[in-house]
């Protein structure tokens, strides 16, 4: 069945580093990938997306990057700030007769230190 | 309404009873997912429906639980017989037949099972 693997699971950063988490999946039908950040104790919410027909997207300090034929996708953090420090999903979605089906990344939990 | 509504919001139960959990999905979403979270992990899918039916509830752990979802609209998923190993966070979440994929989570179901 359709799967989505997200590493690493625990990502601890410097603040003002870096932080890159990666996903793959597995279904060639996916056409649209969203992240979505849960902070402790909250529903997670989407902070961005990218579609099939895009290779890279960016909005402030976060931007997504997607290789099709590779069937893997990534966000990148730049600046990291303490705020940032929550559990991140990636998901990978495709559009089917009835509608969406998403199927979730397991998460990585990121560790912004001051 | 507004968003997606869950309850209760939390559920402390005694082990072998059977619970009941409510989700009200954002109207006219035609998609509707559980997902179960445990203390400090990621997403565990359950069932996904499109509609009223479940073409995927390969997720749901065991026997004891199943779902149902009625008039397009309202989901419960039940648990019977529950074990300690059952407590977690039961999200549920909608996305729309058109347009953006975007998943809309509800703020959750703690079940504590004692």
């Amino acid at each position: 069945g359709e799967n989505v693997e997200q590493h690493p699971s625990t990502l601890s950063v410097q603040e003002g580093d870096s932080a890159v988490i990666k996903c793959t999946y597995s279904d060639s039908a996916s056409n649209y990938f969203p992240w979505y950040k849960q902070e402790l104790g909250k529903r997670p919410q989407l902070i961005i997306d990218i579609r099939s027909n895009v290779g890279e997207k960016k909005d402030q300090r976060i931007a997504v990057t997607l290789n099709k034929t590779a069937k893997h996708f990534s966000l990148h953090i730049t600046e990291t700030q303490p705020e940032d420090s929550a559990v991140y999903f990636c998901a990978a979605s495709n559009r089917g007769t009835g509608g969406f089906k998403t199927i979730f990344g397991a998460g990585t939990r990121l560790f912004v230190k001051a | 309404g507004a968003g997606v509504s869950q309850s209760p919001s939390n559920k402390v139960t005694e082990k072998g009873k059977d619970v009941e959990l409510r989700c009200d999905p954002i109207s006219g979403h035609t998609a509707l997912y559980w997902y179960r979270q445990s203390l400090g992990q990621g997403l565990e899918f359950l069932i996904y429906f499109q509609g009223n039916s479940a073409p995927d509830k390969s997720g749901l752990p065991s026997d004891r639980f199943s779902a149902e979802r009625t008039g397009g609209s309202v989901s419960t998923l039940t648990i019977q017989r529950t074990q300690q190993e059952d407590s977690a966070v039961y999200l549920c979440a909608s996305t729309r037949r058109q347009g953006s994929a975007e998943a809309f989570f509800g703020q959750g179901t703690r079940l504590t099972v004692v």
